[in-house]
């Protein structure tokens, strides 16, 4: 199976801050990558797939980058609504995998 | 627009099988070329993805779970169903069902039930 390795575990961040989470994969998953926000007592919601493509109706301050191994997810200005836990998942190979997460609050 | 939502039992005893319904509206799970998918979150944050039923009934599973899972649907009903045997203590988790799609070079869930908690213990 395909690890997924994300950090930091959690962070804090100012309102108009820009924040990085970061994502490693245990082998190279060719931008077969989605960023996900999840809210709580709500579902995941789909932000980036494919590593950069911004998911329809997703504010355009998300944004995601990377190849190979490495990738990374970024909100250009933190906003209140911003608050949640991220993760990242590989869709490229079976058995899909996600990322441990990481938790945004405001600072 | 589609929408997903999960009914579960809420409380399973181990060794007991688990069983949660995912009905769909607004799409038909018979339509080319999306798959009905099952993923579970553990308390503190861990997803798992377990499988997928697709839209022309082929089936993959998890090959962590195996031996234990089975999707299986009702496309008259618009309806796809997880059951889990053999379950313990730590198949306690919130379920989701969701739907995915292949494109952009990988496998994305762009829609998502509420999801269900179902806990096991005697």
């Amino acid at each position: 199976d395909i690890q997924m390795t994300q950090s930091p575990a959690s962070l804090s961040a100012s309102l108009g801050e820009t924040v990085t989470i970061q994502c490693q994969a245990s082998e190279d998953i060719y931008s077969g990558l989605a960023w996900y926000q999840q809210k709580p007592g709500k579902s995941p919601q789909l932000l980036i797939y494919g590593a950069s493509s911004l998911q329809d109706g997703v504010p355009s301050r998300f944004s995601g980058s990377g190849s190979g191994t490495q990738y990374s997810l970024k909100i250009s200005s933190m906003q209140t609504e911003d608050e949640g836990v991220y993760f990242c998942q590989q869709g490229l190979k079976y058995p899909l995998t996600f990322g441990s997460g990481t938790k945004l609050e405001i600072k | 627009q589609v929408n997903l939502q999960e009914s579960g039992p809420g409380l399973v005893k181990p060794s007991q099988p688990l069983s949660v319904t995912c009905s769909v509206t607004g799409y038909s799970i018979t339509t080319s070329y999306y798959y009905w998918n099952w993923i579970r979150k553990f308390p503190g944050n861990k997803l798992e993805w377990m499988g997928y039923i697709s839209y022309d009934g082929s089936i993959y599973y998890n090959p962590s779970l195996k031996s234990r899972i089975s999707i299986t649907r009702d496309t008259s009903k618009n309806q796809f169903f997880l059951q889990l045997n053999t379950v313990t203590t730590e198949d306690t988790a919130v379920y989701y069902c969701a739907r995915g799609l292949f494109n952009y070079g990988g496998y994305w869930f762009a829609y998502w039930g509420q999801g269900t908690l179902v806990t096991v213990s005697s």
